[in-house]
């Protein structure tokens, strides 16, 4: 099994919502992704969990909140959202050890369509 | 910073055509390369990953290489069929970050 499963798939919100995008892999990751896409623009790493703990954020604005309660699950949380935050919301997973690294690949889930009013 | 370019963005062929998706990278401390496959609105399908250390991978119709002194990886796709339509991104990967290209769409035409 190589699935990383996203809930939901589609999120339309307003800018004063709190909501939560939710990331879910049972393939024994210890390494998870977020990343934005905008559309026909590649994707964009926004934080780095390893053992979950948050490894990486790249400067990304404490609108969205991410956490990961458990090795298999990943959430990130929205509040006060702009509309150019709607985008295409990717979580990923791979397997995490630096004599690893090069074999790991990282497994993508199908995405959330986030479009904010 | 590494940077990583496809060229073209587009690309349409006629099915049956063997075809080679380019991809290159600035910076050629890597641990791997990925090719990866994006329908529309779709999350990303990995095809291929090569270790820093190999110069090529294949999978079925697909054959991934990788010239990691100069920077450059290909993808070829041989036999293109309708189905293979899509977009197609390579990725770096280096302190535990993977760089994507802006992606190569690919329209195969019957």
């Amino acid at each position: 099994d190589t699935e990383v499963t996203q809930t939901p798939k589609h999120l339309v919100m307003g800018m004063t919502n709190k909501k939560s995008l939710k990331c879910e892999q049972h393939m024994g990751h210890r390494a998870m992704y977020w990343y934005k896409q905008k559309a026909k623009k590649p994707p964009e790493l926004m934080f780095v969990y390893s053992y979950e703990k948050l490894s990486i954020n790249e400067s990304v604005p404490s609108r969205f909140s991410p956490e990961c309660p458990n090795s298999s699950l990943l959430n990130l949380h929205l509040h006060a959202l702009q509309p150019e935050d709607s985008a295409l919301y990717l979580c990923a997973s791979s397997q995490v050890g630096r004599v690893a690294e090069a074999k790991n690949i990282q497994y993508f889930g199908a995405g959330t369509r986030l479009s904010v009013l | 910073k590494q940077e990583v370019t496809q060229i073209p963005a587009a690309l349409s062929v006629p099915e049956g055509e063997n075809l080679v998706l380019n991809c290159s990278f600035t910076d050629s401390a890597i641990y791997n390369l990925q090719w990866f496959r994006q329908d529309p609105g779709k999350g990303l399908t990995s095809l291929l990953l090569i270790q820093s250390s190999q110069r090529e991978q294949t999978s079925g119709r697909l054959n991934a290489s990788l010239d990691k002194s100069s920077g450059r990886s290909t993808l070829y796709i041989a036999a293109s069929q309708p189905g293979d339509s899509a977009t197609y991104l390579c990725a770096v990967k280096a302190n535990s970050k993977l760089t994507f290209g802006k992606g190569i769409t690919l329209s195969v035409r019957p």
